[in-house]
């Protein structure tokens, strides 16, 4: 099991410029959840899904993010436009449904 | 409003000790919490998880309390090693039925050999 894998490890872009994050949660889990992590402000929850739903996306800071899961092997999650703010290691994982969850290595984003 | 809150200030002890980390939260009526470690550079690795009807759950040198009338978690490392240096986030879920889970800052140990 190659775990939940993130891509790109590191992406860096212009202001403006449209940021495109992926994710390909772990086979066979149900529950797939994007969350953010800085320094102030900690880790947290944008949205997460449930068998490629959106449940709750009420931590999603604008309408400049959208999320998506298409099919329950792949999820994107969009800036557009990015802002210099939205800086941040961007973290995917994935699980059953209240059980514990498993962590991609996360997406270095840095917006100058 | 919910808050869940982890000492912010970094835990330095001395390497064979046993290292006691914090987490409170207001507002919230969890149905679990888990515990969670982060190294640099790398995603929260769950470690525990604890339900509401819980008292105590143990794994190996780690152990985790639940109070759920002080609304505080703690969660031990005994006979530390400089191994265990590293963030230790808890995380809560308000309501089985969604699954939805919150993350606290996180506390940074680091055991000195």
């Amino acid at each position: 099991d190659a775990g939940v894998i993130q891509s790109p490890r590191h992406e860096v872009t212009e202001m403006g410029q449209e940021v495109t994050l992926r994710c390909k949660p772990i086979s066979g889990h149900n529950s797939l959840f994007w969350y953010r992590q800085t320094m102030m402000r900690g880790l947290e929850l944008l949205i997460y899904f449930n068998n490629n739903v959106p449940i709750d996306d009420s931590g999603m800071p604008e309408d400049r993010f959208s999320a998506k899961m298409p099919n329950a092997s792949f999820s994107t999650l969009k800036i557009q436009p990015s802002e210099p703010r939205d800086s941040a290691v961007y973290f995917c994982a994935s699980g059953q449904p209240n059980s514990p969850l498993h962590f991609g290595n996360g997406t270095r984003l840095t917006v100058t | 409003s919910q808050k869940i809150e982890q000492n912010s200030e970094a835990l330095n002890i001395q390497e064979g000790k046993t290292a006691t980390l914090t987490c409170n939260y207001t507002n919230y009526s969890p149905a679990y919490l888990q515990w969670y470690r982060q190294d640099p550079g790398r995603g929260p690795v769950f470690l525990l998880l604890i339900r509401e009807n819980e008292k105590e759950k143990r794994k190996e040198r780690l152990k985790v309390t639940f109070d759920t009338t002080l609304k505080q978690s703690l969660f031990h490392i005994t006979a530390s090693q400089p191994a265990d240096s590293a963030t230790y986030l808890c995380a809560l879920v308000r309501s089985s039925n969604t699954g939805k889970l919150i993350f606290g800052q996180g506390t940074t140990l680091q055991v000195k050999p």
